[in-house]
């Protein structure tokens, strides 16, 4: 069982759509929680980063994180074209310890 | 843009040769990260410098080697290339110790033939 798990996709939604992002973990340890979006071409941006369980909401994005699901989300709220990109998930044990990426999903909103 | 820059962009080796890759951290990031990302994965963390030191190193093996340098710069090389070797390379940085925040650079596209 891989460390991380993440649907690759591609997801297409309709622009104003919400989309839903998810991801699947099988080490409880995991401690920090971080989405990245990736544009073609270009390195991953980060997006949330959130500690341990609970809620968090930046403008259009918010990050879900159910520790006792091992299960991770992220939505968007009126999703865009410019939201076309892939989604990587991505977790650490604590601060000092690498991060584990999922492998992506690539999102597209249709116009 | 994060601030955090790559080069070159892209570069086209033969197995058995030898790469060098740069990367130059954002302002005032003492850490650097190199990560692996083959095409339609995720990356794939290799190591970390801090303050000039390896600070940790994941399931690689010891022909992918690195530097970090005073103005915390970095090198990763990468000797006898083999055709698997072929992805996007990242460099990432950060500050405040290891693992904070993440910002990454575009990356160089390796290709070995």
């Amino acid at each position: 069982q891989k460390e991380v798990e993440q649907d690759p996709g591609p997801l297409s939604v309709p622009e104003g759509a919400i989309v839903s992002l998810n991801c699947t973990y099988s080490n409880s340890a995991f401690q920090y929680f971080m989405w990245y979006r990736q544009y073609s071409r270009k390195g991953p941006e980060l997006l949330m980063y959130t500690y341990s369980s609970g809620n968090k909401e930046d403008g259009r994005f918010t990050a879900q994180v159910d520790k006792s699901s091992k299960y991770i989300s992220l939505f968007i709220r009126d999703s865009q074209p410019s939201d076309s990109a892939t989604y990587l998930c991505a977790m650490t044990l604590n601060r000092d310890d690498k991060i584990i990426f999922g492998k992506g999903t690539r999102l597209h909103i249709l116009p | 843009e994060t601030g955090v820059t790559q080069s070159p962009t892209h570069l086209i080796k033969t197995r058995g040769q030898q790469v060098t890759l740069r990367c130059s951290s954002q302002s005032g990031h003492n850490t650097v990260s190199w990560y692996q990302q083959a095409l339609g994965q995720g990356p794939q963390f290799i190591f970390q410098y801090y303050r000039e030191e390896e600070n940790g190193r994941g399931n690689f093996p010891p022909r992918f080697s690195g530097l970090q340098f005073p103005n915390y710069s970095s090198e990763l090389n990468v000797n006898a290339l083999e055709l698997d070797d072929s992805a996007l390379y990242l460099c990432a940085s950060s500050s405040g110790g290891p693992n904070e925040k993440l910002f990454f650079g575009s990356g160089t596209q390796l290709s070995v033939l």
